[in-house]
C-alpha cells in the first residue's frame, strides 16, 4: 500500500520569503504524484502533478515540485510568497494503475505573516 | 474547464433525518467519482468510488446502509447520509476523474464541499 508523509503540520513564513513544504512517500510501485491546495471552507485545487518526464513540474501561481525517486520526494517550492498563499496543501499519490484512489497526506498549513 | 460542483454547501439536519449531496462535474463527463470525509484540521479520508451505472466501492469501515451512493449519469453522484447522528457532522467533498490523459489516466477535480452539521 501507499503512504505519503508531510513532514511539517504547519508552516509559517514572512511574505515575500521563499517556502518549502516536504513531501515524502512510499510505494512499491510506480506513483503519480499530485499537490493539492485548500482554501478555507473550500473544496481542493489542483496545484500541480508529476505523471512522467521532467520531474520538474510548475503551477501557474508560481510553485514549482520536484520529484525525487531516489529520496522518494516531491517536496513543493515557491521563491517568493504571497498573502494568499495562505492555505492548506495536500500531497497525495495514486498507483499509476488499478483503481487509482488517491493517498492523501496529513496537510500542511502554510501562513503567511506580513 | 473540469468543474465540479456540490449541492448543498452546507446543510443542518435533526437527528435521525436522511440528507442527500449531489456532485456534478459541469463541463465534462465522469465514470468515476470520488466521495471523501473531512474532519476539522485533518486529510481527506476516502469513503468510497462511485462508477457511473454500477454499484459504489467503499473503504474498509465505511457503512454501505448509512452512506448510499448513487451514480446515475455520467455527470451526476450523490451520497445520502441515512439516519443521521450528529457524529456524522462532518464536511463531505467529492471528486470527479477526467478520463485519459497522458499514460491513460485521469486527474480528480474536486467539489467546494458539503458541510453537514447533525444536531
Amino acid at each position: 500500500a501507499q503512504s505519503v508523509t508531510q513532514l511539517d503540520s504547519q508552516v509559517p513564513v514572512f511574505e515575500e520569503a521563499p517556502v518549502e513544504l516536504r513531501c515524502n512517500y512510499s510505494s512499491s510501485v510506480s506513483v503519480y504524484l499530485f499537490w493539492y491546495v485548500q482554501y478555507p471552507n473550500q473544496g481542493l485545487q489542483l496545484l500541480l502533478k508529476y505523471l512522467s518526464g521532467s520531474t520538474l513540474v510548475e503551477s501557474i501561481n508560481g510553485f514549482e515540485a520536484e520529484f525525487n525517486k531516489s529520496q522518494t520526494s516531491f517536496h513543493l517550492r515557491k521563491p517568493s510568497v504571497h498573502i494568499s498563499d495562505t492555505a492548506e496543501y495536500f500531497c497525495a499519490v495514486t498507483l499509476n494503475q488499478g483503481a487509482q484512489k488517491l493517498v492523501f497526506g496529513q496537510g500542511t498549513r502554510l501562513t503567511i505573516n506580513p | 474547464g473540469a468543474v465540479v460542483s456540490q449541492h448543498p454547501s452546507w446543510v443542518i439536519c435533526k437527528s435521525g433525518t436522511s440528507v442527500k449531496i449531489e456532485c456534478r462535474s459541469l463541463d465534462f463527463q465522469a465514470t468515476t467519482m470520488f466521495w471523501y470525509r473531512q474532519f476539522p484540521k485533518q486529510s481527506l479520508m476516502l469513503m468510497a468510488t462511485s462508477n457511473e451505472g454500477s454499484k459504489a466501492t467503499y473503504e474498509q469501515g465505511v457503512e454501505k446502509d448509512k452512506f448510499l451512493i448513487n451514480h446515475a449519469s455520467l455527470t451526476l453522484s450523490t451520497l445520502t447520509v441515512t439516519s443521521a447522528h450528529p457524529e456524522d457532522s462532518s464536511f463531505y467533498i467529492c471528486s470527479a476523474r477526467v478520463e485519459g490523459g497522458r499514460g491513460g489516466w485521469g486527474t480528480q477535480y474536486f467539489g467546494p464541499g458539503t458541510r453537514l452539521t447533525v444536531l
